[in-house]
């Protein structure tokens, strides 16, 4: 069953922000919100993860809604080097998950000159 | 920055054969695991692994599967016998601590294995 939502694909310029939303609406109070991203067949990335606060890093930056029902994953100046498939994941590591990812479609993220 | 390194790139096997993925997690890592891709589908998750034994493993990873730390630094995934519909990617993940409580995993680039 998929816990987030993401749009197919969406396209973006070289040099603007790329904001990627992600729906979590079933969310619970100890998942955390991790993004990764899969350029062509290499394995996936990590880019950042949150509970409840927005994050930054050198990577990006992700910001969570208050009621945490879904989020957004910056990329500040997309380059075409993250022409990519971009995964968003709730996962809670916790109780009798042992912090198994779920990955779903993802949304293909193509940055053009 | 420190790296998962999965050996090797790509392997070819007649099916019925038995394979072994070999993966190098990150040195102070505590977490294992690994995930397949067939070609055009999702990352999917088969097992994770700590204190040498499996945590968690999901429906695809039956009998024909097994894993092992062999010794202190390579974690390694065994198909027994090999079939047709093993054909994908497989990557090896490592995290410091259960995702979930503020430790990421991290991949491998994979292992494409093709099975003839």
């Amino acid at each position: 069953d998929a816990k987030t939502t993401q749009p197919t694909s969406m396209d973006c310029a070289e040099g603007r922000a790329a904001n990627l939303p992600c729906n979590h609406s079933t969310i619970s109070g100890n998942e955390y919100v991790y993004w990764y991203r899969q350029i062509h067949s290499q394995g996936p990335q990590y880019i950042i993860h949150g509970l409840k606060n927005n994050e930054t890093n050198e990577m990006a930056s992700l910001i969570i809604t208050e009621d945490r029902k879904s989020s957004t994953l910056i990329l500040p100046h997309a380059t075409l080097r993250d022409t990519a498939v971009y995964y968003c994941i709730v996962e809670s590591g916790g109780g009798t998950s042992y912090g198994k990812l779920t990955f779903g479609q993802g949304t293909i993220l193509t940055v053009h000159p | 920055e420190p790296e998962v390194t999965q050996t090797p790139s790509h392997q070819v096997t007649q099916m019925g054969q038995e394979v072994i993925l070999r993966c190098v997690p990150i040195s102070n890592h505590l977490y294992f695991y690994w995930y397949r891709q067939i070609l055009g589908q999702k990352v999917e998750f088969l097992v994770s692994f700590y204190n040498n034994e499996i945590s968690e493993k999901s429906e695809i990873f039956d009998d024909q599967f097994s894993v092992e730390r062999p010794d202190g630094s390579n974690f390694t995934l065994k198909i027994r016998s090999t079939k047709l519909e093993d054909s994908a990617m497989y990557f090896c993940a490592s995290s410091s601590a259960r995702t979930g409580v503020n430790q990421p995993q991290h991949f491998g680039d994979g292992t494409r294995l093709s099975i003839l």
